[in-house]
């Protein structure tokens, strides 16, 4: 079976510019969460949907950062305008409710540097 | 402020040492998670704990839950290189929201 599916793996861009990250989470899954990871401050949860719908947006850092989720098979995470601040690998995951455990299944991450 | 605090934040170790890695909150938990990641690659999960004072082994690994249900603890048995990881703990305060702590990342030296 396909795990979750990111991208792109990697993205370089200049600052100012605009970032949209992509996700496809496990086929069956209601729940769709954003992460960033930073060394300086670990896995930071974002945001996340029930059945596509944004239910806790209160860890997005600021107004430049944007999510959707427009369909039960995609997700988005938009930065507009981009800052180096942003740099880090932002991780998108997928759980089943009811399921043993709510395990989190997540995908590889996409490497945002912002220069 | 990080909800959950692991300790320590860096471990290196030889090859066949025991090992224990804590992770502390003062919030009481419905369920708590242990995750490992690898380089370049997403967390994983290892195990879940949801009743105050449970302990589940996996292999060499051990878990427990506190009983108050504030804290965890992993230990390691004989720690050996494939071991070597970023160790996280999730803390669920209710349904499908997890906070992750700090962090570990252990290195095994063979």
């Amino acid at each position: 079976d396909a795990g979750v599916i990111q991208s792109p793996r990697h993205e370089v861009t200049e600052m100012g510019q605009e970032v949209t990250l992509r996700c496809k989470p496990i086929s069956g899954h209601d729940y769709l969460f954003w992460y960033r990871q930073t060394m300086m401050r670990g896995l930071e949860l974002l945001i996340y949907f029930n059945n596509n719908v944004p239910i806790d947006d209160s860890g997005m850092p600021e107004d430049r950062f944007s999510a959707k989720m427009p369909n039960a098979s995609f997700s988005t995470l938009k930065i507009q305008p981009s800052e180096p601040r942003d740099s880090a690998v932002y991780f998108c995951a997928s759980s089943l409710s009811g399921s043993s455990g709510n395990t989190i299944y997540f995908g590889e991450g996409s490497w945002l540097t912002v220069v | 402020t990080q909800l959950l605090e692991q300790s320590p934040q860096f471990l290196s170790i030889q090859e066949g040492e025991n090992l224990t890695v804590y992770c502390n909150s003062s919030s009481v938990f419905s369920s708590l998670q242990w995750y490992r990641q690898e380089p370049g690659e997403g967390p994983v999960l290892l195990v879940t704990v949801v009743t105050g004072g449970e302990v589940k082994k996996l292999k060499r690994l051990t878990f427990q839950f506190g009983d108050a249900r504030k804290d965890s603890s992993l230990h390691i048995t004989a720690a050996q290189p494939g071991d070597t990881g970023l160790y996280l703990c999730a803390g669920a305060l209710t349904g499908n929201q997890f906070y992750f702590g700090t962090g570990t990342s252990l290195t095994v030296i063979p």
